[in-house]
């Protein structure tokens, strides 16, 4: 598949903010406010965490923010934690695709 | 409480089909606010989308797997099921069952199912 970009890593100490980033294009990210960002532990199934561009879904912590700039959405975390080691993935509609994934991001707290 | 559980065989044979049901519990499949959909993680890999369906049977598939993928729906169960065609060593993936929160538009999931393994081999 085509994916958004995604960095390959980010990490960061305990109590910091990290952010991750997602670019597409005007065909999916920029060209729609319907970006979703979702936390995987291995071996559990994927949560959402961010669903058109920066809303929160009942029960997950305000720490996650999200927000986009052009074809580039982000998605912060502040006040990292332990638990919050992860793999991240961003998704976008896409007048394409209809869906697209990110390639997936994995924070790794310090 | 709203569950959604794959079921399936783990081992496909090279050029087979792939055949997998998600059951759904908690909620109708009927609804007209959700779209039910399938995703698989390869090992190593990322999340890949592979297709969306709504209580009317009209599908959505991803563009390069359109060719060999039906999804369909069983009402009578509260079922849906996914079929993957002529598959190869490179299906072989995490194949995951969720629901799609919206109606008028795709791609946030906000409900999964624990995901199966699913191997392609002779």
């Amino acid at each position: 598949q085509s994916a958004l970009t995604q960095p390959a890593s980010v990490s960061g100490s305990p109590g910091q903010s990290i952010t991750i980033s997602c670019t597409g294009t005007r065909s999916d990210v920029g060209g729609y406010n319907y970006v979703s960002w979702y936390q995987h532990h291995p071996g559990k199934a994927p949560k959402l965490m961010i669903y058109e561009v920066s809303n929160r879904p009942s029960g997950v912590s305000n720490r996650f923010s999200g927000s986009k700039s052009g074809n580039t959405a982000s998605l912060t975390i502040s006040g990292l934690q332990a638990e919050d080691e992860a793999d991240y993935y961003c998704t976008s509609y896409s007048s394409s695709t209809h869906v697209v994934f990110g390639g997936g991001t994995k924070v790794t707290v310090l | 409480q709203l569950q959604l559980q794959e079921s399936g065989p783990g081992l496909v044979k090279p050029s087979e089909t792939l055949s997998l049901t998600c059951t759904v519990s908690g909620v109708s499949i009927t609804s007209s606010s959700y779209y039910w959909g399938w995703i698989r993680q390869p090992p190593g890999k990322g999340l890949e989308w592979i297709g969306n369906i709504y209580y009317t049977g009209s599908t959505f598939y991803y563009p390069s797997l359109r060719s060999r993928v039906t999804i369909s729906l069983d009402t009578s169960k509260n079922q849906f099921s996914l079929k993957l065609s002529s598959v190869t060593a490179a299906d072989t993936a995490v194949y995951y069952c969720a629901r799609d929160r919206n109606s008028w538009y795709w791609g946030a999931f906000d409900i999964w199912g624990q995901g199966t393994m699913v191997s392609v081999s002779s």
